[in-house]
């Protein structure tokens, strides 16, 4: 089983609906991460959490919150999808004493 | 604000041919390095980081970088590339302080080897 896990893999929507990403993981680790993938831009970060109480926008926020339910649940939310939030977002845990990110496989969303 | 700039954007090579990508990031201070791999419909997996000591450090894959901070530069080498090694590469900086969130990712590499 992957230790980052992302639900859905795929989803279409339509523009002004509501989505939900969901990432569980079993790393134990106490940093999440949301990020978005787009071909030429590499990696942007959305948000962050520390912990369950602490929240973070990153440097694309706007258009979406989060909700860190447990240590081990971020999930990410689209209040109101607009087409240009179609990309791959990836959600990721990273190991305090390292610094490594581990990264989940990817949820696609495209938004007509 | 920290920056990174991978200036190859798709590199077409050979299978044997010898591999070197550039990065190149903009951070006055101590810095910790990353090279992450994505390959084909997969997430992102590291390859190598640097945090300190010897500048050349080894990954999987026979992948190495050398940390030239001098140049600001943290460039990937492999010497005999697969076809396998058709991925993805992201070259990522963060400030030396893991309380630091701001990893700042580059737009990223497409390798394509030709068999």
């Amino acid at each position: 089983d992957a230790d980052v896990t992302q639900t859905p893999r795929n989803r279409i929507t339509k523009t002004g609906k509501r989505i939900m990403l969901e990432c569980s993981q079993t790393k134990g680790h106490d940093r999440m991460y949301w990020y978005r993938q787009d071909p030429g831009l590499g990696l942007r970060l959305i948000y962050y959490s520390f912990d369950v109480k602490d929240i973070n926008k990153g440097e694309i926020s706007d258009g979406y919150s989060v909700s860190r339910q447990a240590q081990a649940k971020f999930s990410l939310s689209l209040e109101s999808a607009i087409p240009n939030q179609t990309a791959l977002y990836f959600c990721a845990t990273k190991a305090t004493n390292t610094g490594e990110l581990f990264f989940g496989e990817g949820s696609r969303l495209t938004v007509l | 604000a920290q920056s990174v700039s991978q200036h190859n954007h798709h590199v077409i090579l050979s299978e044997a041919a010898s591999l070197e990508l550039g990065c190149n990031y903009s951070y006055g201070g101590t810095v910790n390095l990353f090279w992450y791999v994505q390959y084909p419909g997969q997430h992102l997996q590291l390859l190598l980081k640097y945090f300190s000591g010897d500048p050349l450090v080894k990954g999987i894959k026979g992948f190495e970088a050398e940390f030239i901070k001098s140049k600001f530069s943290f460039n990937l080498r492999k010497p005999s590339v697969q076809w396998s090694d058709t991925a993805e590469y992201f070259c990522a900086v963060t400030q030396s302080n893991f309380g630091n969130e701001k990893l700042t990712f580059g737009t990223g590499t497409r390798l394509t080897i030709i068999p």
